[in-house]
């Protein structure tokens, strides 16, 4: 069974630009997370998508959006890009669909590296 | 709200001796509990998850970990680590609110010594 996908790796960007990630989850997954990770504020939540809506979001400013398709793959977008940006960021899927007696896993993906310069 | 806290920024230990990474959280119901290893450049891979139960949990690579609700902790254990174990270790727990959102701690990166 094939992980979970991330493209492009790596990414340079220049600050004011927008960029898309792309994430495939599992097969068979529906619930996609995305985590922004930075050595200053560590690993925090952006948001999660299930069934093509938002389900949760985190403590980001608007210029950050994603979106879910009906096959499941999630794609993230940060417009106006900030210095600040540049980080490691991360997908996860989940079979889960809401709370179960079962404790889901979350499945990583290898990440995007942006790079805002 | 929900949080996780990891005391040690970073922790070296000599290749087989054992090993305790240090986890707290805070958290007003039974958490689901993970511990989660990053390898330099990878994405995160996890290693044992607690929901309830046996308080003792063991997880892959020969990690276990257990919980102790009266101390809020969820200590990380290895007897004896490899050189490969050399890591970045995450202890998180899911956020309550919304059974979709993970809570990492800062993270404990691990070192190993010749």
């Amino acid at each position: 069974k094939a992980g979970v996908t991330q493209t492009p790796r790596y990414l340079i960007k220049t600050r004011g630009q927008q960029v898309t990630l792309s994430c495939s989850p599992i097969s068979g997954h529906r619930s996609v997370s995305w985590y922004q990770q930075t050595p200053g504020q560590g690993l925090q939540f952006l948001f999660e998508y299930f069934s093509e809506t938002q389900r949760n979001k985190g403590n980001f400013p608007g210029r950050f959006s994603g979106r879910q398709f009906s096959n499941s793959r999630s794609e993230m977008n940060v417009s106006t890009l900030e210095l600040g940006d540049s980080a490691l960021y991360l997908c996860a899927s989940s079979p889960k669909e809401g709370w179960s007696l079962v404790v889901p896993e979350a499945f990583f993906g290898q990440g995007t590296r942006l790079t805002v310069v | 709200a929900q949080s996780v806290t990891q005391p040690d920024i970073h922790i070296t230990v000599s290749e087989g001796a054992s090993l305790e990474l240090r986890c707290n959280y805070s958290y007003g119901a039974t958490p689901y509990l993970f511990w989660y290893v990053q390898s330099p450049g990878q994405g995160l891979q996890l290693l044992l998850k607690y929901f309830s139960g046996d308080t003792l949990v063991q997880g892959i690579k020969g990690f276990e970990a257990e919980f102790k609700r009266s101390q809020s902790s969820f200590n990380l254990r290895k007897p004896s680590v490899h050189w490969s174990d050399a890591a970045e270790y995450f202890c998180a727990v899911e956020d309550g609110s919304s059974a979709s959102k993970i809570i990492f701690g800062s993270g404990t990166r691990l070192s190993i010594r010749p």
